[in-house]
């Protein structure tokens, strides 16, 4: 079955330091992996896909096939990082998503 | 900028009470979703359409249906509210595989 499991709920990280937020997933096939994200009072938003291999607000996140896993990873965390993240996979050629539970990023000052 | 907009921001109703939760998005998407999200659990899908009257169970159709006569309407239908269905209740569209746009999401609280 398939599955997205983001082992951490609560991250906390000192303005600067650096972030790993950790999405491990199973799925047999190909899958599209995404990470999306939650700012307080606004709408869940696209991040990025690992597709478009780019990087957003300094993210960035890597397929790694063998250990099934897309992690987020920024080098220099900021304040306005702090947010709810969702990693999410979908089966190659499906447009529905199965999301992780999420991970609470905080960054302290 | 599509949009996808959620009638309601917040609902208050009674156990028992039919709610209709209305989602219209305005960049002529083919896929409309909608999706539970609850603390500890992440978002969980309900109910998806990849077309005008197509409907696809998710993994919690339970108490719930859809009703998609328009392409840019979903309207998600809780035909008998029950408390456990108090949650925050997300809509979002997609355009084949290019990702989600959400709505802002309408909070029910069943009591």
């Amino acid at each position: 079955a398939q599955r997205v499991t983001q082992p951490e709920k609560l991250l906390s990280v000192f303005k600067g330091a650096p972030v790993e937020l950790k999405c491990n997933y199973s799925y047999s096939g190909s899958p599209e992996l995404f990470w999306y994200v939650q700012y307080s009072r606004q709408r869940l938003q696209l991040l990025l896909r690992h597709i478009s291999r780019e990087s957003i607000k300094g993210f960035t996140a890597d397929l790694n096939k063998g250990e099934t896993s897309f992690h987020l990873k920024k080098p220099f965390a900021q304040e306005e990082d702090s947010a709810m993240y969702y990693c999410a996979l979908s089966k190659l050629g499906t447009y529905k998503y199965i999301f992780g539970t999420g991970t609470r990023l905080k960054v302290l000052a | 900028d599509v949009k996808v907009t959620q009638s309601s921001r917040y609902l208050v109703k009674r156990t028992g009470e039919k709610v209709f939760l209305e989602c219209v998005q305005d960049m002529d998407h083919e896929n409309m979703f909608w999706y539970r999200q609850d603390p500890g659990l992440g978002l969980r899908l309900i109910y998806f359409s990849y077309d005008v009257k197509m409907k696809e169970k998710g993994d919690i159709p339970e108490g719930y249906s859809v009703s998609r006569e328009k392409k840019e309407r979903f309207s998600l239908i809780l035909e008998s509210a029950s408390t456990n269905q108090t949650s925050m209740y997300l809509c979002a569209s997609s355009l084949k595989g290019d990702g989600y746009t959400f709505g802002s999401g309408t909070r029910l609280t069943v009591v």
